[in-house]
C-alpha cells in the first residue's frame, strides 16, 4: 500500500513568520510532488509541483525535495492569515496511462497564521 | 471558474434514489479522475479515465458507477448509497505526468 504521511495539526504560525510543512512517502518509485491548498468548504488548489532533489522557490512559496530520505516540504515565508487553509502533499507513484496518473494524497496539514 | 465545473454543489438524496453527478472540463485535457473526501481521512481515488477508457477501478461498491461519454465529461451514477456514503465527491483532470490535477469545486453528497 504506496502511503504518504502528513502530520495532520493544526500547525499555528503567527503572521510574519515562516510556516513549514512536512511529508514524506513510502513509494521510492515516485517521480512527482505536489502540495495542494484546499480552503474549507473549497477544492484543492494546485499551488506547487517538484520533480527532482532540491528546492523550487516560486514567490513565498519554497518546496523542498529529498528522494533519498523520501520526504517533501513545503516553507510559506512571511505567512499570512490568507494562507490560513489546510495543505495536501500529493505524490505520483509512477504510474501513469495516456497522460493520466494516479496520486496518492496525505490527509493534509491544517495550517492557522495568527495575526 | 476552474475550468473544471462540477453539478450540482450540493446533493441530498435518500437511500433509494438514484442521482447522477456531472463534471465537465474546459481545459483540453485527456484524463478525468473521480475522488472522494470524507472528513479526516486522505483524498480516494474511485474512478480514472484516459481518453475516455476507464484505467483504474479503485474497488469502488457497484453502487457508484462512472461515464465518460467524451472526453469533456465525466459523470457518477449513484443509486441505493448508503449513510457513509456521504462526503465531498471531486472531479478532477489533468492532462501530463508532470502536471497535477485540477480539480472542480465537488459535489457535497448527504445520504439520509
Amino acid at each position: 500500500q504506496k502511503e504518504v504521511e502528513q502530520n495532520s495539526g493544526p500547525l499555528s504560525v503567527p503572521e510574519g513568520a515562516i510556516a513549514s510543512l512536512n511529508c514524506t512517502y513510502s513509494d521510492r518509485g515516485s517521480q512527482s510532488f505536489f502540495w495542494y491548498r484546499q480552503y474549507s468548504g473549497k477544492s484543492p488548489e494546485l499551488i506547487m509541483s517538484i520533480y527532482s532533489n532540491g528546492d523550487k522557490e516560486d514567490g513565498r512559496f519554497t518546496a523542498q525535495l529529498n528522494k533519498a530520505s523520501q520526504y517533501v516540504s513545503l516553507l510559506i515565508r512571511d505567512s499570512q492569515p490568507s494562507d490560513s487553509a489546510t495543505y495536501l502533499c500529493a505524490v505520483n507513484g509512477g504510474w501513469g496511462v495516456g497522460g493520466a496518473q494516479k496520486l496518492v494524497f496525505g490527509q493534509g496539514t491544517r495550517l492557522t497564521i495568527n495575526p | 471558474e476552474t475550468g473544471v465545473t462540477q453539478t450540482p454543489r450540493h446533493l441530498v438524496m435518500g437511500m433509494t434514489n438514484k442521482k447522477s453527478l456531472k463534471c465537465e472540463q474546459h481545459l483540453g485535457h485527456n484524463a478525468m479522475y473521480w475522488y472522494k473526501q470524507s472528513a479526516k481521512k486522505p483524498l480516494e481515488l474511485m474512478f480514472v479515465y484516459s481518453l475516455e477508457e476507464r484505467v483504474e477501478n479503485n474497488s469502488v461498491p457497484s453502487r457508484f458507477s462512472p461515464e465518460c461519454p467524451n472526453s469533456s465529461h465525466l459523470f457518477l451514477h449513484l443509486h441505493t448509497l448508503q449513510p457513509e456514503d456521504s462526503a465531498l465527491y471531486l472531479c478532477a483532470s489533468s492532462q501530463d505526468l508532470l502536471v497535477g490535477y485540477t480539480f472542480g469545486s465537488g459535489t457535497r453528497l448527504t445520504v439520509v
